[in-house]
């Protein structure tokens, strides 16, 4: 079956401490995205890549590092450079043609504490 | 940069129809997305607009209005399971395929 994962579903991690959340795709998308989601606040772009070994900042990069070495893996850094990394994170991949959705990942919730 | 707007909440009855709109502000349009999203999950597709009228899916349709920035979420039959987050997504010129997100429109059906 085609689509998204993203592990784990829930991570804990103490305030200093950087984390790296994982997305793998195979769906064969050439785009991938990072989005934050908190109540009230719909989602927002964190980074994005439209091909392997490029990837780009979204509206609130800061805090936050990506790697795109393979196709179908874009993971995502929290560091502890983040002011407020308690969230719930998705990862999201489309192809490069306008008219297509995204796909969605089931979503990490990261508790920092 | 892009401004979209959408209700926070609505409430509605099983079997109703409920219209969910959105606004939108933009330097260059260029399509619409409709996302439902139920708590604590990934959203899922439910429609895309990127020239003017209606796209009728099932009990969903989704319209858009270039000239106003408008669109809306039409939902027919509601059912107890359309309880959800509608989420309204707008991609711009860019040349990117990136989404700007609405805040999203809490629907509550009741019986």
């Amino acid at each position: 079956d085609g689509g998204i994962t993203q592990s784990p579903k829930y991570l804990f991690r103490k305030e200093g401490q950087n984390v790296t959340l994982s997305c793998e795709q195979n769906l064969n998308h050439d785009a991938m995205y990072w989005y934050r989601q908190d109540p009230g606040q719909g989602l927002r772009l964190i980074y994005y890549s439209q091909i392997v070994n490029d990837f780009q900042k979204g509206d609130i990069a800061e805090g936050y590092s990506v790697s795109r070495e393979k196709k179908e893996s874009f993971p995502l850094t929290v560091t502890s450079a983040q002011k407020n990394p308690t969230a719930f994170y998705l990862c999201a991949s489309s192809s490069n043609s306008l008219g297509d959705e995204q796909y969605f990942g089931p979503g990490t919730r990261l508790t920092v504490t | 940069g892009q401004n979209i707007d959408q209700p926070t909440e609505m409430t509605a009855t099983e079997g109703a129809i409920v219209q969910i709109n959105c606004t939108y502000q933009t330097s260059g349009f260029n399509g619409l997305f409709w996302y439902q999203q139920h708590a604590g999950e990934a959203p899922t597709f439910l429609s895309y607009n990127v020239l003017d009228g209606l796209e009728e899916k099932g009990r969903f349709s989704s319209f858009l209005s270039r000239s106003k920035g408008y669109s809306y979420l039409l939902l027919k039959e509601l059912q107890m399971k359309d309880s959800a987050s509608y989420l309204c997504a707008v991609r711009d010129t860019s040349g990117y395929s990136t989404l700007t997100f609405g805040k999203g429109t809490m629907l509550l059906v009741s019986p």
